[in-house]
């Protein structure tokens, strides 16, 4: 049981590139989410997903843009990259029916914008 | 709509010291509330969590929480800091009562907790 994985760890963008970051879970959670860690702001919520086919925003979803075509995966994709997005970039997971709503984290995705 | 404040963004206690670090909340819907660690460059594990139930609840490496709903607060200490507490800690907050919400947390800003030895 790998938990939930994201690759990659670590990443290097130029000003308007784009890329898309990857989010695996094997414990088959119905919710998956995506968060960005800032100094001094916490995580914030950037997507959600509470199945496969249905997504919605959550607190910061400019530039940023998600599917779910299958409940494993998550991915995050970023269209035009800004400097503003240099972030450590966290996905999780959680059960449905879970009285507990707890979420499993991933590792994390550090991503530089130059 | 919901929210998190962690009071004091560093705090630093003495090896043996109590650690007490602070957490409110607003929510017009009963909260579910949590307490996670994050060691350097590493991602976000559980400590404990507050559901319903006992208010005085308790997590791993001797840390508990209590859920006092007339102050909004859910606090988290530790009688006896250890070197190895150090580390950012993050409050955050969800309902069951809130449509789809199992997806999506809250967090405070985060404590950064040194232990001085």
């Amino acid at each position: 049981n790998a938990g939930v994985t994201q690759t990659p760890k670590f990443q290097v963008l130029k000003t308007g590139q784009s890329m898309t970051l990857q989010c695996a879970q094997d414990m088959n959670h119905e919710y998956m989410s995506w968060y960005r860690q800032d100094p001094g702001m916490g995580l914030r919520l950037i997507h959600y997903s509470v199945g496969a086919g249905i997504t919605d925003q959550g607190e910061v979803p400019n530039g940023y843009n998600v599917s779910r075509s299958t409940t494993e995966d998550f991915p995050l994709r970023l269209l035009s990259a800004a400097p503003s997005q240099t972030s450590v970039y966290f996905c999780a997971s959680s059960r449905r029916g879970d009285r507990s709503y707890e979420q499993y984290f991933g590792p994390g995705t550090r991503l530089t914008v130059t | 709509a919901q929210s998190v404040t962690q009071l004091g963004s560093h705090v630093s206690v003495s090896e043996g010291a109590l650690v007490l670090l602070r957490c409110n909340y607003s929510s017009s819907v009963p909260p579910y509330l949590f307490w996670y660690v994050q060691y350097p460059n590493q991602g976000l594990q559980l400590l404990l969590k507050y559901t319903t139930g006992a208010t005085l609840v308790k997590g791993i490496n001797g840390f508990e929480a209590e859920f006092k709903k007339s102050e909004t607060s859910f606090h988290l200490t530790k009688p006896s800091a250890h070197m190895s507490d150090a580390a950012e800690y993050f409050c955050a907050v969800t309902s069951p009562l809130i449509y789809n919400q199992g997806g999506k947390l809250i967090f405070g800003q985060g404590t950064e907790l040194s232990v001085k030895p």
